[in-house]
Protein backbone atom coordinates (compact mmCIF):
# COMPACT_ATOMS: atom_id res chain seq x y z
CA UNK A 1 0.00 0.00 0.00
CA UNK A 2 1.40 3.55 -0.76
CA UNK A 3 -0.44 5.05 1.99
CA UNK A 4 -2.22 8.57 1.53
CA UNK A 5 -0.18 10.64 -1.48
CA UNK A 6 -0.46 13.94 -2.22
CA UNK A 7 0.82 15.92 -5.23
CA UNK A 8 2.37 18.27 -5.35
CA UNK A 9 5.27 18.26 -3.23
CA UNK A 10 6.22 21.84 -3.79
CA UNK A 11 4.28 25.04 -5.64
CA UNK A 12 4.75 28.80 -6.33
CA UNK A 13 1.66 30.76 -7.64
CA UNK A 14 0.81 33.92 -8.05
CA UNK A 15 -1.82 36.23 -6.02
CA UNK A 16 -5.28 35.27 -7.48
CA UNK A 17 -3.90 31.87 -9.64
CA UNK A 18 -5.91 29.12 -8.49
CA UNK A 19 -4.72 25.32 -8.46
CA UNK A 20 -5.82 22.03 -7.03
CA UNK A 21 -4.19 19.77 -4.78
CA UNK A 22 -4.34 16.16 -4.84
CA UNK A 23 -4.46 13.76 -2.31
CA UNK A 24 -5.43 10.41 -2.66
CA UNK A 25 -5.19 6.99 -0.39
CA UNK A 26 -5.25 3.50 -1.10
CA UNK A 27 -6.55 1.98 2.77
CA UNK A 28 -10.07 2.10 1.76
CA UNK A 29 -10.59 4.76 4.66
CA UNK A 30 -13.83 6.82 5.09
CA UNK A 31 -12.74 9.45 6.59
CA UNK A 32 -10.40 11.86 4.96
CA UNK A 33 -9.03 15.27 6.14
CA UNK A 34 -6.96 18.33 4.34
CA UNK A 35 -5.39 20.40 7.23
CA UNK A 36 -3.21 23.38 7.02
CA UNK A 37 0.23 24.13 8.67
CA UNK A 38 1.78 27.95 9.21
CA UNK A 39 4.73 28.20 10.24
CA UNK A 40 6.26 27.25 14.23
CA UNK A 41 2.12 26.29 14.42
CA UNK A 42 0.24 23.34 14.36
CA UNK A 43 -2.23 22.21 12.15
CA UNK A 44 -5.74 23.00 11.64
CA UNK A 45 -8.57 21.47 9.78
CA UNK A 46 -9.57 22.89 6.63
CA UNK A 47 -12.31 20.61 5.72
CA UNK A 48 -13.45 16.83 6.00
CA UNK A 49 -14.81 14.25 3.99
CA UNK A 50 -16.96 11.01 6.17
CA UNK A 51 -17.58 9.24 2.53
CA UNK A 52 -17.83 9.47 -0.77
CA UNK A 53 -19.87 12.48 -2.18
CA UNK A 54 -20.10 13.80 1.83
CA UNK A 55 -18.01 16.76 2.96
CA UNK A 56 -18.10 19.58 5.65
CA UNK A 57 -16.19 22.69 6.63
CA UNK A 58 -13.05 22.49 9.00
CA UNK A 59 -11.89 25.47 11.07
CA UNK A 60 -10.29 27.64 8.56
CA UNK A 61 -12.42 26.91 4.92
CA UNK A 62 -12.38 30.21 4.07
CA UNK A 63 -10.65 30.60 0.03
CA UNK A 64 -11.18 26.32 -0.36
CA UNK A 65 -12.84 24.35 -1.61
CA UNK A 66 -13.28 20.50 -1.60
CA UNK A 67 -14.90 17.25 -3.61
CA UNK A 68 -14.72 13.35 -2.85
CA UNK A 69 -16.64 11.98 -5.73
CA UNK A 70 -14.61 8.76 -4.83
CA UNK A 71 -13.18 7.05 -1.33
CA UNK A 72 -9.89 7.33 -2.60
CA UNK A 73 -9.55 10.68 -3.65
CA UNK A 74 -10.35 13.96 -2.18
CA UNK A 75 -8.52 17.14 -3.92
CA UNK A 76 -8.25 20.17 -2.23
CA UNK A 77 -9.14 23.68 -4.27
CA UNK A 78 -7.63 26.80 -4.44
CA UNK A 79 -9.59 29.81 -5.54
CA UNK A 80 -7.46 33.41 -6.24
CA UNK A 81 -4.66 32.62 -4.10
CA UNK A 82 -3.57 34.91 -1.78
CA UNK A 83 -0.61 34.99 0.32
CA UNK A 84 -2.12 34.19 3.61
CA UNK A 85 -2.59 30.74 1.85
CA UNK A 86 1.10 30.24 1.95
CA UNK A 87 1.32 26.73 4.04
CA UNK A 88 2.47 23.38 4.51
CA UNK A 89 -1.02 21.32 3.61
CA UNK A 90 -1.62 17.62 4.66
CA UNK A 91 -4.04 15.30 3.55
CA UNK A 92 -4.93 12.52 6.06
CA UNK A 93 -6.92 9.65 6.18
CA UNK A 94 -8.93 7.35 8.91
CA UNK A 95 -10.73 4.22 8.68
CA UNK A 96 -13.99 3.72 10.06
CA UNK A 97 -13.37 2.09 12.71
CA UNK A 98 -10.00 3.51 13.82
CA UNK A 99 -7.37 6.00 16.20
CA UNK A 100 -4.39 6.38 14.09
CA UNK A 101 -4.50 9.41 11.17
CA UNK A 102 -2.52 8.31 8.45
CA UNK A 103 -0.53 11.69 6.82
CA UNK A 104 0.64 12.34 3.82
CA UNK A 105 3.93 13.76 3.12
CA UNK A 106 2.61 17.53 2.10
CA UNK A 107 2.30 19.94 -0.42
CA UNK A 108 4.31 22.87 1.08
CA UNK A 109 2.62 26.11 -0.96
CA UNK A 110 4.33 29.60 -1.40
CA UNK A 111 2.08 32.33 -2.55
CA UNK A 112 3.72 35.47 -3.65
CA UNK B 1 -10.59 28.47 24.99
CA UNK B 2 -7.55 26.19 23.28
CA UNK B 3 -8.51 22.43 23.29
CA UNK B 4 -5.05 21.30 23.27
CA UNK B 5 -2.15 24.04 25.23
CA UNK B 6 1.42 22.53 24.79
CA UNK B 7 3.28 25.65 27.19
CA UNK B 8 6.91 24.12 26.23
CA UNK B 9 7.72 26.36 22.64
CA UNK B 10 10.93 24.36 23.08
CA UNK B 11 13.30 21.76 25.27
CA UNK B 12 16.71 20.18 25.64
CA UNK B 13 17.60 17.29 26.88
CA UNK B 14 20.55 15.47 27.06
CA UNK B 15 21.08 12.27 24.91
CA UNK B 16 20.30 8.82 26.89
CA UNK B 17 18.08 10.94 29.57
CA UNK B 18 14.69 10.86 29.67
CA UNK B 19 12.07 13.79 28.77
CA UNK B 20 8.57 14.85 29.37
CA UNK B 21 6.83 17.25 27.21
CA UNK B 22 3.47 18.44 28.46
CA UNK B 23 0.22 18.71 27.07
CA UNK B 24 -3.18 19.27 28.70
CA UNK B 25 -6.50 19.47 27.01
CA UNK B 26 -10.33 20.63 27.46
CA UNK B 27 -13.14 19.15 26.91
CA UNK B 28 -16.80 18.27 28.16
CA UNK B 29 -17.13 14.91 25.62
CA UNK B 30 -16.88 11.93 28.18
CA UNK B 31 -15.33 10.20 25.29
CA UNK B 32 -12.31 11.60 23.85
CA UNK B 33 -9.20 9.72 22.41
CA UNK B 34 -5.81 11.45 22.72
CA UNK B 35 -2.40 11.59 20.74
CA UNK B 36 1.10 12.77 19.81
CA UNK B 37 2.45 12.92 16.87
CA UNK B 38 6.19 13.76 15.93
CA UNK B 39 7.33 16.13 13.20
CA UNK B 40 10.77 15.91 12.17
CA UNK B 41 12.79 18.06 10.01
CA UNK B 42 11.91 16.65 7.12
CA UNK B 43 8.66 17.71 7.25
CA UNK B 44 6.23 14.38 7.61
CA UNK B 45 3.87 13.53 10.25
CA UNK B 46 4.54 10.33 12.48
CA UNK B 47 2.02 8.83 14.83
CA UNK B 48 3.57 7.49 18.00
CA UNK B 49 0.67 6.89 20.55
CA UNK B 50 -2.54 7.12 21.26
CA UNK B 51 -4.87 6.86 25.01
CA UNK B 52 -8.39 6.75 24.75
CA UNK B 53 -10.56 8.45 27.60
CA UNK B 54 -11.42 5.50 28.94
CA UNK B 55 -8.41 3.61 28.97
CA UNK B 56 -7.52 2.41 32.36
CA UNK B 57 -3.58 1.93 32.03
CA UNK B 58 -1.27 4.81 30.36
CA UNK B 59 -0.57 4.31 26.45
CA UNK B 60 3.01 3.31 26.05
CA UNK B 61 4.95 2.12 22.45
CA UNK B 62 8.43 0.93 22.61
CA UNK B 63 10.22 4.45 24.61
CA UNK B 64 7.20 6.31 24.14
CA UNK B 65 4.58 6.60 26.81
CA UNK B 66 1.23 8.59 27.43
CA UNK B 67 1.40 9.78 31.34
CA UNK B 68 -2.27 10.43 31.07
CA UNK B 69 -3.79 12.18 34.17
CA UNK B 70 -7.47 12.15 33.69
CA UNK B 71 -9.01 14.46 37.09
CA UNK B 72 -6.10 16.85 35.76
CA UNK B 73 -6.83 17.20 32.03
CA UNK B 74 -3.36 16.18 30.88
CA UNK B 75 -1.45 13.57 28.89
CA UNK B 76 1.84 14.24 28.95
CA UNK B 77 4.67 12.64 26.55
CA UNK B 78 7.46 10.62 27.85
CA UNK B 79 10.48 9.71 26.07
CA UNK B 80 12.73 7.07 27.86
CA UNK B 81 16.27 7.18 26.38
CA UNK B 82 16.60 9.88 24.19
CA UNK B 83 18.23 9.84 20.91
CA UNK B 84 19.73 12.51 18.83
CA UNK B 85 16.83 11.33 16.13
CA UNK B 86 13.98 12.45 18.71
CA UNK B 87 14.89 15.58 17.99
CA UNK B 88 11.91 17.11 16.24
CA UNK B 89 8.78 19.13 16.42
CA UNK B 90 6.30 17.11 18.80
CA UNK B 91 2.62 17.52 18.49
CA UNK B 92 -0.10 16.79 21.05
CA UNK B 93 -3.82 16.24 19.29
CA UNK B 94 -7.56 15.50 20.75
CA UNK B 95 -10.40 13.53 18.90
CA UNK B 96 -13.75 14.66 20.25
CA UNK B 97 -16.31 12.16 19.67
CA UNK B 98 -19.11 13.48 20.36
CA UNK B 99 -18.31 17.54 19.49
CA UNK B 100 -16.07 17.05 16.51
CA UNK B 101 -17.47 15.31 13.66
CA UNK B 102 -15.55 12.61 11.60
CA UNK B 103 -12.95 11.87 13.78
CA UNK B 104 -11.26 14.84 13.11
CA UNK B 105 -8.58 16.29 15.22
CA UNK B 106 -7.65 19.23 16.88
CA UNK B 107 -3.65 20.12 17.66
CA UNK B 108 -1.49 21.99 19.57
CA UNK B 109 0.88 24.23 19.28
CA UNK B 110 3.84 21.57 19.48
CA UNK B 111 7.05 21.76 21.78
CA UNK B 112 10.56 21.36 19.77
CA UNK B 113 12.86 18.55 21.89
CA UNK B 114 16.20 19.34 20.87
CA UNK B 115 18.25 16.05 22.01
CA UNK B 116 22.44 16.81 22.80
CA UNK B 117 25.04 14.77 22.42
Amino acid sequence: NAGVTQTPKFRILKIGQSMTLQCTQDMNHNYMYWYRQDPGMGLKLIYYSVGAGITDKGEVPNGYNVSRSTTEDFPLRLELAAPSQTSVYFCASTPLAGNEQFFGPGTRLTVL
Amino acid sequence: AQKITQTQPGMFVQEKEAVTLDCTYDTSDPSYGLFWYKQPSSGEMIFLIYQGSYDQQNATEGRYSLNFQKARKSANLVISASQLGDSAMYFCAMREVQGGAGNMLTFGGGTRLMVKP
